[in-house]
This record gives structure tokens, sequence and C-alpha cells, in this order.
């Protein structure tokens, strides 16, 4: 069974890096058929797509964020992680590390997702 | 962008009703179309895939439909575990749609 687990700080400062690890267990964060997803949820709202990664090291980037996010993997940690800089309150939010599949003719979809991690975003 | 809407925005259901939600894109997106359910202080859940596919270990009250830009979450005897916010996903080019929050009356 996959297990994905986000960590990192659950407060940041207004201009700081928001810095969130994603740990895989139960699957190989290498294998092609899979891509590497980071979402989040502000208070209240809906889901939003930050970007994800393919084991290739290609990456895909929400254009609203994408001056701001990075996304990298670690193969040998199993781990994937964010960095999205320069914060503000509007980036307060639960912030959800999944896994998509991919490879298809059918198109991608996400089935596994971690429990989700509060981010506050506040000095 | 492909924009995603839903409606109804939310609902009020009795257990057994059969509930129905619309989801459309602002352009063709085939069949690249995800259903999800999200219960309060949960991860969302995968309902279907590629519109119409019942992912594994979904009870099968739920099935999709539709291609192209209109597509159906249909519910066919709504369960007290069923009372959730759905959200519709496409992957052509990766967005959510606004959800829709199913409730009891």
């Amino acid at each position: 069974q996959v297990q994905l687990q986000e960590s990192g700080p659950g407060l940041v400062k207004p201009s700081q890096t928001l810095s969130l690890t994603c740990t895989v267990s139960g699957g190989s964060i290498s294998s092609g058929d899979y891509y590497w997803s980071w979402i989040r949820q502000p208070p209240g709202k809906g889901l939003e797509w930050i970007g994800y990664i393919y084991y290739s090291g290609s990456t895909y980037y929400n254009p609203s964020l994408k001056s701001r996010v990075t996304i990298s993997v670690d193969t040998s940690k199993n781990q994937f992680s964010l960095k999205l800089s320069s914060v503000t309150a509007a980036d307060t939010a639960v912030y959800y590390c999944a896994r998509g599949v991919t490879g298809t003719t059918l198109g991608e979809w996400v089935d596994y997702w971690g429990q989700g991690t509060l981010v506050t975003v506040s000095s | 962008d492909i924009q995603m809407t839903q409606s109804p925005s939310s609902l009020s259901a009795s257990v057994g009703d059969r509930v129905t939600i619309t989801c459309r894109a602002s352009q063709s997106i085939s069949s690249y179309l995800n259903w999800y359910q999200q219960k309060p202080g949960k991860a969302p859940k995968l309902l279907i895939y590629a519109a119409s596919s019942l992912q594994s270990g979904v009870p099968s009250r739920f099935s999709g439909s539709g291609s192209g830009t209109d597509f159906t979450l249909t519910i066919s005897s709504l369960q007290p575990e069923d009372f959730a916010t759905y959200y519709c996903q496409q992957s052509y080019s990766t967005s959510f749609g606004p959800g829709t929050k199913v409730d009891i009356k």
C-alpha cells in the first residue's frame, strides 16, 4: 500500500520560503508510471494545483505560481519536495502531496494523497 | 487556460436520493476528466477517472459519464457516508473545478 507523508514547518513568515517534503513509502518514486504532485487548499476553499514532477525530472507548474515554485525529487530518499518563495498570507493553506498515474491513453489522475499539512503564513 | 465549472455549487439531498452533479469545461477535454470526493479534514479520494471508469474499491452507486465539454457524476442512491464535497478535475491541462457540496436535507 502506497503512503505519502508531508513534513515541514507549519508556520512561515511573510516574504520567506515555504519548504515541504513528501516521503513516499510502499512504492518507488522512480517509476515511470507516476508523477508526483503538490496541491493546496486554502481554509474553506477549493483545491489548487501547485505543480508536479515526472521521474524524468520534467515539471509542470501552475502559471499563477510558476515564478515562485520549485519541485524536485530525491530518488535516494524516495522523497520529493516543494519550495514556494516570497510567501504571503494568501499562501496559507493545507498542502497535499500526491501521486498521479500517467502514461495511459485515458489521461492522468491522482490515486494516492498524503494526509495534508497546514502551513500558516504569519509574522 | 481551460476553465472548469460545476453545478450546482451545493445541494441538499436525502438518503436514498439520486444525485447528479455536472462539470463543464471551457473547451473540449475529450474524456480527460476525473472526480474526487472530499470529506471535512480529509484528503480527497479518487472516485472516477477518464470520465467513466470506477476506481477500484469505490461503490458501484457512483458513476460518471460525458466527453468533450460536459460531464456528470451520478450517485444512484445517496448513502450517509456520501455527504461530502465533490470536485471534478481535467487532466488535459490540469485544473480542478470549484466543487459541489452535498449535504443532508
